[in-house]
């Protein structure tokens, strides 16, 4: 059980074009589900944390209006890379709770962006 | 501030034990997860303490202790496909994980 997809696995853009990402709860509703980014031979950052329903909470230093995050159901998250850039070349990966205790966080597998 | 103390790497021969150490500080406790990560995947989750004392499940244990800020994973009978990168990552106030940079552990046959 608690098993969380992702999609893409990976993805290569040009500069300035938009990407989206899905995340989904497949065995379990997720009442809160997280954003990451990892570059390479970092630690995981929180991007935005976000609850169905409502609007995501955004970590400081990130840009809610280029990193657009819809949590329409509490199976589905939707994260929008939006004019993306090298820059923003990343692993994403998202992770889900479904606030039982201990909130432990499931992850995705994760999705390789690559912007050229 | 909130901060994770972890080495940054360490080096085992299979079949050995390790035991990876790891202190912390956050605002607020809410137990302590260990997750574990391949190079280029997602983490896995591994253990969560949020009492003191000792967790064992198979060759992994993870010991707690909230007073002193401090948590270790042990891995026993280590297998080459236990090389990986093993993050300590305590949950604060608000049910938010905190993460370190993790401790690369190397096995060599």
């Amino acid at each position: 059980g608690a098993v969380v997809s992702q999609h893409p696995s990976w993805v290569i853009c040009k500069s300035g074009t938009s990407v989206k990402i899905e995340c989904r709860s497949l065995d379990f509703q997720a009442t809160t589900m997280f954003w990451y980014r990892q570059f390479p031979k970092q630690s995981l950052m929180l991007m935005a944390t976000s609850n169905e329903g409502s609007k995501a909470t955004y970590e400081q230093g990130v840009e809610k209006d280029k990193f657009l995050i819809n949590h329409a159901s509490l199976t589905l998250s939707t994260l929008t890379v939006t004019s993306a850039h090298p820059e923003d070349s990343s692993f994403y990966i998202c992770s889900a709770s479904s606030g039982r205790e201990p909130n432990e966080q499931f992850f995705g597998p994760g999705t390789r962006l690559t912007v050229l | 501030g909130q901060n994770i103390d972890q080495p940054t790497e360490m080096t085992a021969t299979e079949g050995a034990i390790v035991q990876i150490n790891c202190t912390y500080q956050t605002s607020g406790f809410n137990g302590l997860f260990w997750y574990q990560q391949h190079a280029g995947e997602a983490p896995t989750f591994l253990s969560y303490n949020v009492l003191d004392g000792l967790e064992e499940k198979g060759r992994f244990s993870s010991f707690l202790s909230r007073s002193k800020g401090y948590s270790y994973l042990l891995l026993k009978e280590l297998q080459m496909k236990d090389s990986a990168s093993y993050l300590c990552a305590p949950m604060d106030s608000n049910y938010q994980l905190i993460w370190g940079a993790g401790t690369k552990l190397i096995i060599k046959p």
